[in-house]
């Protein structure tokens, strides 16, 4: 089946600092992957939609300079935390999605950020 | 660490039809467990949630009671429109953990 790999699941770091995130299709072309953000016992909340080749569209209240999404090729995207704090520290997770129309979602395994 | 099994799929249907999507989980402690819903062309929904046991998330007609003694959050519905044609996820999430999701099942109602 379609797998998506998020890498890495944990990652470190220090205030001030930028984090990069990938999302990568391993054995399909993803047309569309989005990224979510998500707190303890919460759900899930949409940051941004990026299709391949073009801006990300975020949602609001989602800061576009902050939460940096890059989908340069179809099976890759990347979300890059920049001079992050401590209040970023969060499990942020990619899905991926083939196609249009009826194409399901395919879930990473997400990413803990821990911001010291 | 934290699972979540669901019931494989594609489930067809016809209109009115009783639905049951089976989800069961493994997890330490007390997580809160979620019923999403992608339909077709757009991005995820958070269609349901339960935070505790035997409490029951609702919505649009759809159920899903959280039984800690059968470690299960089968979503129901009584009458299923096609309009519910949609691919399902299970998902659970506590503290300690990350959220983890069931593959999905692609549910097709028929007319």
């Amino acid at each position: 089946g379609a797998v998506v790999s998020q890498h890495p699941s944990r990652v470190i770091c220090k205030s001030g600092t930028s984090v990069k995130i990938e999302c990568r299709s391993l054995d399909f072309q993803a047309t569309t992957m989005f990224w979510y953000r998500q707190f303890p016992k919460q759900s899930l909340m949409l940051m941004a939609t990026s299709n391949e080749g073009s801006k990300a569209t975020y949602e609001q209240g989602v800061e576009k300079d902050k939460f940096l999404i890059n989908h340069a090729s179809l099976t890759l995207s990347t979300l890059t935390v920049t001079s992050a704090h401590p209040e970023d520290s969060s499990f942020y997770i990619c899905s991926a999605r083939a196609g249009t129309g009826n194409s399901p979602l395919h879930f990473g395994n997400g990413t803990r950020l821990t911001v010291t | 660490g934290n699972s979540v099994t669901q019931m494989e799929g594609p489930v067809t249907l016809s209109e009115e039809a009783f639905l049951t999507i089976n989800c069961t989980y493994t997890a330490t402690g007390y997580p809160s467990l979620f019923w999403y819903v992608q339909y077709p062309g757009e991005g995820l929904q958070l269609l349901l949630k339960a935070t505790k046991a035997d409490d029951k998330g609702s919505n649009k007609g759809f159920e899903a009671t959280y039984r800690k003694e059968t470690t299960s959050f089968h979503l129901e519905k009584g009458s299923v429109q096609v309009s519910d044609s949609a691919v399902y996820f299970c998902a659970l999430s506590d503290l300690m953990n990350d959220m983890r999701f069931g593959a999905g099942t692609r549910l097709t109602v028929k007319p």
